[in-house]
């Protein structure tokens, strides 16, 4: 059974507030993402991470930034949230270990709704 | 420039018959194929992968067919099941490399009972 968890599931803040989305899972799994999607439309990777103290950018580009210290833990800082910023964001990890690494495990999201 | 399409954005099916979701790709690359089910206010879930040495993976009710040429992939769901309404997204990775996953856009089914 997939353990990813992410918090808070639903989030309304104003302009110009930091914000950080925490997603852990307990899987020990080493890959972990960050995808963003809005209604409608595909999820885009925005963050990557093979293991601990890796980051990487994903294809779309995001004002967010990632870190990446604990194997589990794999939280998504907004500096200074925008309204261009609201969306659903998408945690998952995966078993890197694998030649095919076929499944990524979702946690449930978090709809972010910046005013 | 969308690498992953389902062009159909919803789909209705009656409850006991078959389901027919479609994807196609244009990255040749792409070697590894996914379909993963939503629903609404949770995250996607796996539901079955094939690998581009096949042609078709079957998982129970849930069949993948993959059509290298056409680059084409569906997913048949037989017998439908009010519980199979959800939405729908096709993935594919291009396994030599970095392993990142690029999604289609969904499709909503809609189980009719």
């Amino acid at each position: 059974e997939a353990d990813i968890y992410q918090t808070p599931r639903y989030l309304v803040i104003g302009t110009g507030k930091k914000i950080t989305l925490e997603c852990s899972q307990t899987m020990g799994h080493d890959k972990m993402y960050w995808y963003q999607q809005d209604p409608g439309m595909e999820l885009h990777l925005i963050h990557y991470s093979y293991g601990v103290n890796s980051t990487e950018k994903g294809d779309l580009s995001s004002e967010s930034t990632v870190s990446r210290i604990r194997t589990e833990h794999f939280p998504l800082t907004l500096e200074s949230a925008r309204p261009s910023h609201t969306s659903q964001y998408l945690c998952a990890s995966s078993d890197g270990g694998r030649a095919l690494s076929d499944e990524q495990f979702f946690g449930p999201g978090t709809r972010l709704t910046v005013l | 420039d969308q690498q992953v399409k389902q062009n159909s954005p919803s789909l209705s099916v009656q409850e006991g018959r078959i389901s027919i979701l479609n994807c196609d790709y244009t990255n040749s690359m792409f070697d590894y194929f996914l379909w993963y089910k939503k629903y609404p206010a949770e995250g996607p879930t796996f539901l079955i992968s094939i690998s581009s040495i096949k042609d078709k993976n079957e998982d129970g009710r849930f069949t993948v067919f993959l059509n290298k040429s056409a680059k084409h992939l569906s997913l048949h769901i037989v017998p439908s099941q009010p519980g199979d309404s959800a939405v729908y997204f096709c993935a594919a990775m291009a396994n030599f490399g970095n392993e990142k996953l690029t999604f289609g856009t969904g499709t909503r089914l809609t189980i009719i009972p």
